[in-house]
């Protein structure tokens, strides 16, 4: 089936850093999302992206949609203690399901 | 807008028991409703998808008689854990869309089953 791999599974930060990470896939999605998960939450949206290419800001983050729609990054800048959590990225298919990718879970140290 | 209550946000239960999840959109219809499944550290697995007035869609491996999904109403889905088992246990988590709603979906904050 349809699969994304998104790396780093981890990143360990000082505050104030940049971070970037990023989503690749074998297959071509018609929007890709990525998500924030704090522990014992629901994922909430961050970014949406609908047409190859497309790069959206949201603050601080900033995201683009690959141009072969199979691939996306997702960058934040001057990371705060209140970025740490699990980020997700995901694509929504041709039958509207939203498959989500393995995570990057964000911790900044001291 | 687009608020998904999802209730309870944790359970405990005994074997052989059944659980109901309940999955509200709050200020919207949902056309359809997702439920999806995530054990610890692990990304968020689709079990199913469940469309107003019409049977649930599960996904491959997911036991349809396991995991009982009701769709009543445009703004309530339900998730039934029939007979539960201690491997059951799991973050419980379901999303809603509808037309009127282009960014992606809602999710709610999710339902900590344990069976013990």
């Amino acid at each position: 089936g349809q699969q994304l791999n998104q790396s780093p599974q981890s990143m360990f930060i000082q505050e104030g850093e940049d971070v970037s990470m990023n989503c690749t896939s074998s297959s071509i999605f018609n929007t890709w999302l990525w998500y924030k998960q704090d522990p014992g939450e629901g994922p909430v949206l961050l970014i949406a992206l609908y047409k190859a290419g497309e790069l959206t800001s949201n603050g601080r983050l900033t995201a683009q949609f690959g141009i072969t729609r199979k691939d996306s990054f997702l960058n934040i800048s001057a990371s705060i203690p209140s970025d740490v959590g699990i980020y997700f990225c995901a694509g929504q298919n041709r039958d509207d399901k939203i498959i989500f990718g393995k995570g990057t879970r964000l911790h900044i140290l001291p | 807008g687009a608020v998904v209550s999802q209730h309870p946000s944790w359970v405990i239960c005994k074997s052989g028991t059944s659980v109901k999840i309940e999955c509200r959109s709050l200020d919207f219809q949902a056309t359809t409703m997702f439920w999806y499944r995530q054990f610890p550290k692990q990304s968020l697995m689709l079990m199913a998808t469940s469309n107003e007035g019409s049977k649930a869609t599960y996904e491959q491996g997911v036991e349809k008689d396991k995991f009982l999904i009701n769709h009543a109403s445009l703004t309530l889905s339900t998730l039934t854990v029939t007979s539960a088992h201690p491997e059951d246990s799991s973050f419980y988590i379901c999303s809603a869309t509808s037309v009127n709603y282009r960014d992606g979906y809602t999710f709610g904050s999710g339902t900590r089953l344990t069976v013990v």
